[in-house]
């Protein structure tokens, strides 16, 4: 089965702090992806990745950078937390060919005070 | 660019009744389309999926769906609901140049005894 890990499933920040994210995939796959999941609003992309050293912008970049130094690994950065970025963040990861099925991790529920 | 449009956000329904949850999309391009299911504090899970073929899909816990291409619609049912169906369910479409997912806002099954 296709694991994908997140490093909190919980995390409360100040505003101004920088905020790491950090997604692991155990099955090689070559995309991952974080999203924002806020309610009425689904899930909406935020950053992917292709490859390694490889990203594009989502729908809703601002605010955001991500960083993937190996393939299994896709982290998110805050790089200065603003309380209109507490949300529920979803990573995901799936093959670059075939169905583009998506594989969730359990998402980490920030709260920025 | 595609859209997805989940038509109920919230739907109660009592134990053993049949369930209808509703989506539309928008593509101007062939298309896979997805539901993903999320109990509560979890991560999305894929329920079914729609590539090609026979437009019925069906997942192992009893739900299915139908790919209609005329309509862009790809609606979920279930003939008898349980307690443990109580989630969020979220529709999603990729279409086939392009690996990564819209999706719709969610729709909220409650289900009651």
């Amino acid at each position: 089965d296709v694991k994908v890990t997140q490093s909190s499933r919980y995390l409360v920040k100040r505003t101004g702090e920088k905020v790491f994210l950090e997604c692991v995939q155990d099955m090689d796959h070559e995309n991952m992806f974080w999203y924002r999941q806020d309610p009425g609003l689904g899930l909406r992309l935020i950053y992917f990745s292709y490859d390694v050293k490889m990203k594009e912008k989502g729908d809703i970049p601002e605010g955001y950078s991500v960083s993937r130094e190996k393939k299994e690994r896709f982290s998110l950065i805050l790089e200065s937390a603003s309380t209109n970025q507490t949300s529920m963040y979803l990573c995901a990861s799936s093959l670059i060919q075939g169905s583009y099925e998506q594989y969730f991790g359990p998402g980490t529920r920030l709260t920025v005070t | 660019a595609q859209s997805v449009t989940q038509l109920d956000s919230q739907v109660p329904v009592f134990e053993e009744a049949p369930v209808e949850l509703r989506c539309n999309y928008s593509s101007s391009v062939s298309v896979y389309l997805f539901w993903y299911v999320q109990y509560p504090n979890q991560g999305l899970q894929l329920l079914l999926k729609y590539l090609s073929g026979s437009t019925l899909v069906e997942s192992i816990n009893g739900f299915e769906a139908e790919f209609n291409k005329s309509q862009t619609s790809f609606h979920l049912r279930k003939p008898s609901v349980h307690i443990s169906d109580t989630a969020e369910y979220f529709c999603a479409v990729s279409e086939l140049s392009d690996y990564k997912l819209s999706f719709g806002a969610g729709t909220t099954v409650t289900v009651r005894a």
